[in-house]
């Protein structure tokens, strides 16, 4: 069984659109992440919601909105999406908020915006 | 100042030879420090951790990490490097905000 798991793994799209990456775990954790990884491989966390609550927002266009239906999913979903918005998209989940915990990947999501 | 930096974009050695890939730190108090290891078309996947404790730490894959406080390093090695260890290497630990960071990452290459 997948533990974190992402979909699409591919999303092409054309600027302007609007598009959603889901992200599941049956880790049972409490705690979910959005990493966003560029052509270089600089990994820089963007989200963070524990227990359904918003708990780290970094400086990330208001374009991108976490949805956290529960704490089993965390959605990622962009608005007018821009060339800049092309990336891996990583989600990923620790036991709870501390700070020892090691976090869960999930395979990515590749985004393309042409 | 980064949170963590990783001195080396590039590492090359041979199989069967020992292995280090650097990381060094820049938080104050005690950190909690991480390596993670990416393989191609992969998500990240856990390697060890130091928390508290022994500055030397066991994780998966035969790795291990020594934490030095007064050099405030982190660095990864492994005895006797396998080409499948091939893969980016990423060290990662909190900064001042409390965001997890991570460094820009170490390519690792094990030549047969």
């Amino acid at each position: 069984d997948t533990a974190v798991s992402q979909t699409p793994k591919y999303l092409v799209t054309q600027m302007g659109n609007d598009k959603s990456i889901k992200c599941e775990q049956n880790l049972g954790h409490d705690t979910m992440y959005w990493y966003k990884q560029d052509s270089k491989k600089f990994l820089k966390i963007m989200f963070s919601y524990n227990n359904k609550e918003l708990i780290i927002n970094e400086t990330v266009p208001n374009r991108f909105s976490p949805k956290s239906p529960d704490k089993a999913h965390l959605n990622l979903h962009i608005n007018s999406l821009e060339l800049g918005d092309s990336a891996v998209y990583f989600c990923a989940s620790s036991q709870d908020r501390h700070r020892y915990y090691e976090q869960y990947f999930g395979p990515g999501t590749r985004l393309t915006v042409t | 100042a980064q949170s963590v930096a990783q001195p080396e974009d590039q590492v090359k050695v041979a199989e069967g030879n020992p292995l280090t890939v650097k990381c060094t730190y820049s938080v104050s108090g005690n950190p909690y420090l991480f390596w993670y290891v990416q393989y191609p078309n992969r998500g990240l996947q856990f390697l060890l951790k130091y928390i508290t404790g022994d500055n030397l730490v066991k994780g998966s894959y035969g790795f291990e990490a020594e934490f030095n406080k007064s050099q405030t390093s982190f660095h990864l090695k492994k005895p006797s490097a396998l080409v499948s260890d091939s893969a980016l290497y990423f060290c990662a630990t909190y900064n001042y905000g409390q965001n997890f960071v991570f460094g820009p990452g170490t390519r690792l290459s094990v030549l047969p």
